[in-house]
């Protein structure tokens, strides 16, 4: 009965490099969702995804930033030439259909550090 | 527009203390839904309840309670005989029915309770 399942837990890349966080949502979830949370900061919405869609990406970055959710294996998102301001905790959500009264539950998120 | 307010950014408590952490949002919707989040040091983000726009009635679990007030687009959260374990940082977000699918979260309340 896994959860929201986030790897890596920790993702170090040197300016430039590109970073691919991956998202495995709970068992039976189509709905996912990405949140950066910076340093002392509270979440911040990027990215809505259902399977093989993207519903909502006002949150995200227009340049270097993107987001999948195939029909089959986790969700990515990637980061291309990441810069130091990339720096930040990425957490994904997932629910069952991504109306009113769900919940999200959260992975544990991958702490992205850019040198 | 969407936004949650959480003006206090830390606490700290004696254990046994009491404390409310407080949460207003800004909503043009009638319907939506508001969400208390716990994230403890270890870093993943616990849901603690949801409540839908169309229930006041305040709630208690166990040392937990909510008071949700729609006239002052309040959503405050209690926490009655702190213990050390409360220790978190403890998000406060709302989800509108027809704007979009992305949940809003406050900046957070970082609560450190001392023993």
């Amino acid at each position: 009965n896994a959860g929201v399942m986030q790897n890596p837990r920790h993702l170090v890349r040197r300016r430039g490099q590109e970073a691919r966080l991956r998202c495995s949502p709970m068992k039976g979830h189509s709905h996912v969702y990405w949140y950066r949370q910076l340093p002392e900061e509270g979440l911040k919405f990027m990215v809505y995804l259902q399977k093989e869609n993207i519903i909502d990406e006002s949150g995200m970055p227009k340049e270097r930033f993107s987001a999948e959710f195939p029909k089959e294996g986790p969700s990515i998102l990637r980061i291309q030439q990441v810069v130091r301001g990339d720096s930040a905790a990425y957490f994904c959500a997932s629910s069952s259909t991504g109306q009113g009264l769900e919940k999200l539950f959260f992975g544990s998120g991958t702490q992205l550090s850019v040198l | 527009a969407q936004k949650v307010t959480q003006a206090q950014t830390e606490i700290s408590v004696v254990e046994k203390e009491d404390v409310t952490l407080d949460c207003v949002y800004e909503t043009r919707d009638t319907t939506y839904y508001l969400f208390w989040y716990k994230q403890p040091p270890s870093g993943e983000l616990v849901f603690l309840i949801r409540r839908n726009s169309f229930d006041e009635q305040n709630e208690i679990s166990g040392r937990y309670s909510w008071n949700f007030q729609k006239s002052t687009s309040s959503f405050n959260f209690t926490i009655t005989a702190s213990q050390v374990v409360d220790s978190a940082v403890y998000f406060c977000a709302l989800k509108q029915e027809n704007y979009g699918q992305n949940f809003v979260f406050g900046p957070g309340t970082r609560l450190s309770v001392l023993p």
